[in-house]
């Protein structure tokens, strides 16, 4: 199974909504990545989890919140979210190790649109 | 080139040609490249790697060069197909070599013609 999976596919959310966006993979991977993306832009890296501790945190305002329940497992929970939050929330995993990089493997997206 | 605003760089090539993708990374030490292909509606797909001890690899129907010298990286596709019309991203692992940061380049449109 070489496949992330991530629900919803889509969501609109208002600005005082909560909502959680979640991520899976069963590739025995531990190393798991949040990237936002924009219309026509590169991915941009969120955070990156390696074994289950949030390793790298781009800056990003506190109205994500990731969490990473187990090895499988990756949730981003949203909070007072702004409109210029929309765009296409991307997971990826890879494996984990110090030899050096290894290719990130990425999830459909999910589309979100703050009204 | 780069992008500017809303607009990706594009590649337009007939069916069959071979297309080649560009792309100026800007780490000198980074040690690790790879080119994901994104098909609309859809997450990046990953396509082949290169570490940096090599300048050349292949795969099925792909070519990835790397010009350490100029920090310069391209990806040939041979025979190029309808199927092949995608943005295309290049990316480098981030400062320090060994971290599992990438930082992508701003893409380049692939439009094939049939």
């Amino acid at each position: 199974d070489t496949e992330v999976t991530q629900t919803p596919k889509h969501l609109v959310m208002g600005m005082t909504n909560k909502k959680s966006l979640k991520c899976e993979q069963h590739m025995g991977h531990r190393a798991m990545y949040w990237y936002k993306q924009k219309a026509k832009k590169p991915p941009e890296l969120m955070f990156v989890y390696s074994y289950e501790k949030l390793s790298i945190n781009e800056s990003v305002p506190s109205r994500f919140s990731p969490e990473c329940p187990n090895s499988s497992l990756l949730n981003l929970h949203l909070h007072a979210l702004q409109p210029e939050d929309s765009a296409l929330y991307l997971c990826a995993s890879s494996q984990e190790g110090l030899a050096g990089n290894y290719e990130q493997y990425f999830g459909p997206g999910t589309r979100l649109t703050v009204t | 080139g780069e992008s500017v605003g809303l607009h990706l760089p594009t590649l337009s090539v007939q069916e069959g040609d071979n297309s080649i993708i560009n792309c100026a990374y800007s780490n000198s030490a980074s040690d690790y490249f790879i080119w994901y292909k994104q098909e609309s509606g859809k997450g990046p797909q990953f396509i082949i790697d290169i570490r940096s001890n090599m300048d050349k690899r292949q795969g099925q129907r792909v070519t990835v060069l790397l010009n350490k010298t100029v920090k310069h990286l391209s990806l040939q596709i041979a025979a190029t197909q309808p199927g092949d019309s995608a943005v295309y991203f290049c990316a480098e692992n981030g400062p320090g070599g060994a971290t599992n940061k990438l930082i992508f380049g701003t893409g380049t449109l692939l439009a094939v013609q049939p």
